[in-house]
């Protein structure tokens, strides 16, 4: 079964640049989203499309593609970024697959 | 206001049958495609189904091929879930999400969810 990679946990300081990424072969030909899940609360989407992102998104968040890799950028990070982060595409038969997951924490 | 409620959740036995239903208001329902996402207690988001917007394309993860299946109601603003032959692995806070578009691609409005607890 397809599977979107990324890395269980990672850490920035207030102010600095988080780089989250995601990895999946079929990330070139099919669109990638994020979501950012706080504790006790449902995900909401920060970018769409690869690129795009939702009205009422902090302009800090971006989103980028290269190769089989997709990137969420969170360029001057805040305390309150703090949070769990996926990454969504879809498989060849057009169902949605998740990423594991990225624990963001802000130090 | 784009609102998506959960209802139907609950302690089941293992084998038994549920069915969770969302009520959607705050946009035009048939102009979307819908899905249904679990979490288990402290695990990561899977995608558990997905219908388009006339229903007519359905897909599902495989581990409930067979089990569950997903339904609309355009009428009534509905999305449902029918949960079959329930097995303690599918204990999960279950979401409904509204799709980007008329296809299932992409989950971008959710809703709070609804527990299911499969359990003897």
């Amino acid at each position: 079964s397809y599977e979107l990679t990324q890395p269980p946990s990672m850490s920035a300081s207030p102010g600095q640049t988080a780089r989250i990424s995601c990895s999946g072969d079929r990330l070139p030909n099919q669109y990638a989203y994020w979501y950012q899940q706080k504790p006790g609360q449902a995900p909401v989407l920060v970018i769409y499309k690869y690129t795009e992102r939702p009205s009422g998104i902090p302009e800090r968040f971006s989103g980028s593609k290269s190769g089989t890799t997709v990137t969420l950028t969170i360029s001057g990070v805040r305390a309150e970024d703090e949070a769990d982060y996926y990454c969504q595409s879809t498989d060849r038969s057009g169902s949605v697959v998740f990423g594991g997951g990225t624990k963001l924490t802000v130090l | 206001e784009m609102q998506l409620v959960e209802s139907g959740g609950g302690l089941v036995q293992p084998g038994r049958s549920l069915r969770l239903s969302c009520a959607a208001s705050g946009f035009t329902f048939d102009d979307y495609a819908m899905h249904w996402v679990r979490q288990a207690p402290g695990k990561g988001l899977e995608w558990v189904s997905g219908i388009s917007w006339n229903g007519v394309n359905v897909a599902y993860v495989d581990s409930v091929k067979g089990r569950f299946t997903i339904s609309r109601d355009n009428a009534k603003n509905s999305l449902y879930l029918q949960m079959n032959s329930l097995r303690p692995e599918d204990t999960a806070l279950y979401y409904c999400a509204k799709d980007t578009g008329l296809q299932i691609a992409a989950t971008g409005h959710w809703g709070q969810g609804t527990l299911v607890t499969v359990s003897s």
